[in-house]
């Protein structure tokens, strides 16, 4: 069975600029999850979607962070403009109960 | 509020000695799951372990054993004879019932085997 998969693996970019990522969560997961991940840290949960429905997006910076689930299968991240403080890996991961299989994560450098 | 306290930071042990990484949690749910997952210096977190609140029952999975103890809110992990690949740093975390089992992460513990 397939993982979560998660690109790009890197991405630097300068700050203001816009960053996209993109998640395809294990086949038949309905539940996806994107966290931050601070160095030294652990996971923050960004935004959580059931099917394409959000259940949860307290944590999700909107003046500048957006995620849509489109057709309840991949989804993609977006950071619009970036900062300095953005920089992390940013984690996506699937669960269809209560245990949740991650990605390998894309992690982004804000210059 | 929960909360995940991983007191450890950084442990360095020799190949081939146990080592305990702590984990404290704080919740006022009587329903509950508890994880361990380990992240390689490649990134991806890997899943270990699940427990519910309600199987205090230890477990062993070959090298590896988890601790449940609801008395003290703790679940500590156990990794015997250790391995240089058991490098990594492994998180605890915690998910309630009230909030749509929201998952909360530790800080992590570094692991550092030393061959």
């Amino acid at each position: 069975e397939a993982g979560v998969a998660q690109s790009p693996r890197y991405k630097i970019i300068e700050k203001r600029q816009s960053v996209a990522f993109w998640c395809n969560p294990i086949s038949g997961h309905a539940t996806l999850y994107w966290y931050q991940q601070i160095l030294g840290q652990g996971p923050k949960l960004l935004i959580q979607f059931q099917n394409n429905g959000v259940v949860d997006d307290s944590q999700l910076p909107k003046d500048r962070f957006s995620a849509e689930r489109l057709k309840g299968v991949d989804s993609t991240l977006k950071i619009q403009p970036a900062k300095l403080e953005d920089s992390a890996v940013y984690l996506c991961a699937s669960s269809l109960g209560y245990t949740q299989y991650f990605g390998p994560g894309t992690r982004l450098t804000v210059l | 509020a929960q909360k995940v306290t991983q007191a450890q930071t950084e442990i360095s042990v020799v190949e081939k000695e146990d080592v305990t990484l702590d984990c404290v949690y704080e919740t006022r749910d009587t329903t509950y799951y508890l994880f361990w997952y380990k992240q390689p210096p490649s990134g991806e977190l890997v899943f270990l372990i699940r427990r519910n609140s309600f199987d205090e029952q230890n477990e062993i999975s070959g090298r590896y054993s988890w601790n449940f103890q609801k008395s003290t809110s703790s679940f500590n992990f156990t990794i015997t004879a250790s391995q240089v690949v058991d490098s990594a740093v492994y998180f605890c975390a915690l998910s309630e019932a009230t909030g749509g089992f929201k998952t909360i992460f530790g800080a992590g513990t570094r692991l550092f085997v030393k061959a």
